[in-house]
């Protein structure tokens, strides 16, 4: 089975300034890794996944996450917020072979003017 | 192209009622999921689908029903309502499995039991 931990339920940053939400996982087999992004009152959206190969992978609007296997976690960084970024992030995890997966908890992002 | 439909929106049930929330796709997808979101909790898996016929249990599918008979609708069935079931309860749909496909939410139903 697997899990996942995000360390940081809230996260309060002010605009313009870099950010880090901080995913990890356990797992006994390999993992496809998932942030996905809930903006108030609507359903969650696939920021970005990691199923193979280059262990950086980047969204269309700025964040970026890497795989760090040794490590197991998958933190969600951004250079510089906006306030648009106001949301609840969640980091995810599935088996590459199993049809479960697992949420985190989530971390909610209040970008401050 | 309306992606995933959730009907209702918003729901108050008395504490044995009943209810069916409705969940419906336009995109194909031969997966599709049942979610419930506690606060501080994320999101819990109560059912998901492979195909119309198909279903299989979640991490939480006690006090829940579901039934897929086209590929389309996926309803979720509340027998006898219980506080512990008020929650915000999503459907979500992939092309293929859980592992390593994007699914896509719908904005979700939120029910209060009392």
């Amino acid at each position: 089975a697997q899990s996942v931990t995000q360390l940081d339920s809230q996260v309060p940053v002010f605009e313009e300034a870099p950010v880090e939400l901080r995913c990890n996982y356990s797992s006994s087999v390999s993992v496809y890794l998932f942030w996905y992004v809930q903006y108030p009152n609507q359903g969650l959206q696939l920021l970005l996944k990691y199923l193979s190969g280059s262990t950086l992978v980047e969204s269309i609007n700025g964040f970026e996450a890497e795989f760090n296997k040794s490590q197991t976690s998958f933190h969600l960084r951004k250079p510089s917020v906006h306030i648009s970024d106001t949301a609840e992030y969640f980091c995810a995890v599935s088996s590459n072979t199993g049809n479960q997966f697992y949420f985190g908890t989530g971390t909610s992002l209040t970008v401050i003017p | 192209n309306a992606g995933v439909t959730q009907t209702p929106k918003f729901r108050i049930l008395k504490i044995g009622q009943s209810m069916t929330l409705q969940c419906t796709q336009d995109m194909n997808h031969n997966y599709m999921y049942w979610y419930r979101q506690d606060p501080g909790m994320g999101l819990k898996l109560i059912y998901y689908s492979v195909g119309a016929g198909i279903t299989d249990k979640g991490e939480v599918p006690n006090g829940y029903n579901v039934s897929r008979s086209t590929t389309e609708d996926f309803p979720l069935r509340l027998e006898l309502a219980a506080p512990s079931q008020t929650s915000v309860y999503f459907c979500a749909s992939s092309s293929g499995g859980l592992a390593g496909e994007t699914q896509y939410f719908g904005p979700g139903t939120r029910l209060l039991v009392l």
